[in-house]
């Protein structure tokens, strides 16, 4: 299995405060992607990046943000958390140098709380 | 736009007994395509990709097939075990940059 970590696995936070989630890999994948998971939606992409400090948005990227600084990891940011943002957030990975590079590889999630 | 488009679920099945579950999608371009499948509790696992028209991806005795000609890629295993109970996604990838868009996903429960 690809080593993916997520910190922390369970949040509960009040609206309006900032909440940042971390995504950690020791695959040295280029790509690494925040995707968040809602029941009758699957999982929709809200940032990605394709390098260090290079990022791009996904189809749902309003209210957050992320830094890559690193190639191992990748930071989600809420700037101020809304109700509307309690959901289950995975990181992925991909983009490896072998055949399976269309492959992406998932962490254990993190669910968040907003109150 | 991009899309795929999974059969609702729950689906409920016997030990023993034949599965399908139905992917199409909607794609400017030719896709990549994969089911990923979700146990309680963790992450998403690939069960299985095809990359071209007519590949046939398989793992653990699931299969799918893609058809450009009907843009599907159903989920099938011939004898499904309660083991196999789980949430499973189809998705497609479309660029360089991998990202994948998912099905809502559906779940299936074997009872022994």
């Amino acid at each position: 299995d690809a080593g993916i970590t997520q910190s922390p696995r369970h949040k509960v936070t009040e609206t309006g405060t900032p909440v940042t989630l971390r995504c950690h890999q020791t695959e040295n994948h280029r790509y690494m992607y925040w995707y968040r998971q809602d029941p009758g939606h699957g999982l929709r992409l809200i940032h990605y990046s394709y390098g260090v400090k290079d990022t791009d948005k996904g189809e749902v990227s309003d209210g957050y943000s992320v830094s890559r600084s690193k190639t191992e990891d990748f930071l989600l940011t809420l700037e101020s958390a809304t109700s509307s943002q309690t959901s289950v957030y995975f990181c992925a990975i991909g983009g490896g140098a072998d055949s399976s590079t269309d492959t992406q590889y998932f962490g254990p999630g993190t669910r968040l709380t907003v109150l | 736009g991009n899309s795929v488009t999974q059969m609702e679920g729950p689906v409920t099945l016997s030990e023993e007994a034949f599965l399908t579950i139905n992917c199409t999608y909607t794609a400017t371009g030719y896709p990549s395509l994969f089911w990923y499948v979700q146990y309680p509790g963790e992450g998403l696992q690939l069960l299985l990709k095809a990359t071209k028209a007519d590949d046939k991806g398989s793992n653990k005795g699931f299969e799918a097939t893609y058809r450009k000609e009907t843009t599907s890629f159903h989920l099938e295993k011939g004898s499904v075990q309660v083991s196999d109970s789980a949430v499973y996604f189809c998705a497609l990838s479309l660029d360089s940059s991998y990202k994948l868009i998912f099905g809502s996903g559906t779940r299936l429960l074997v009872r022994p």
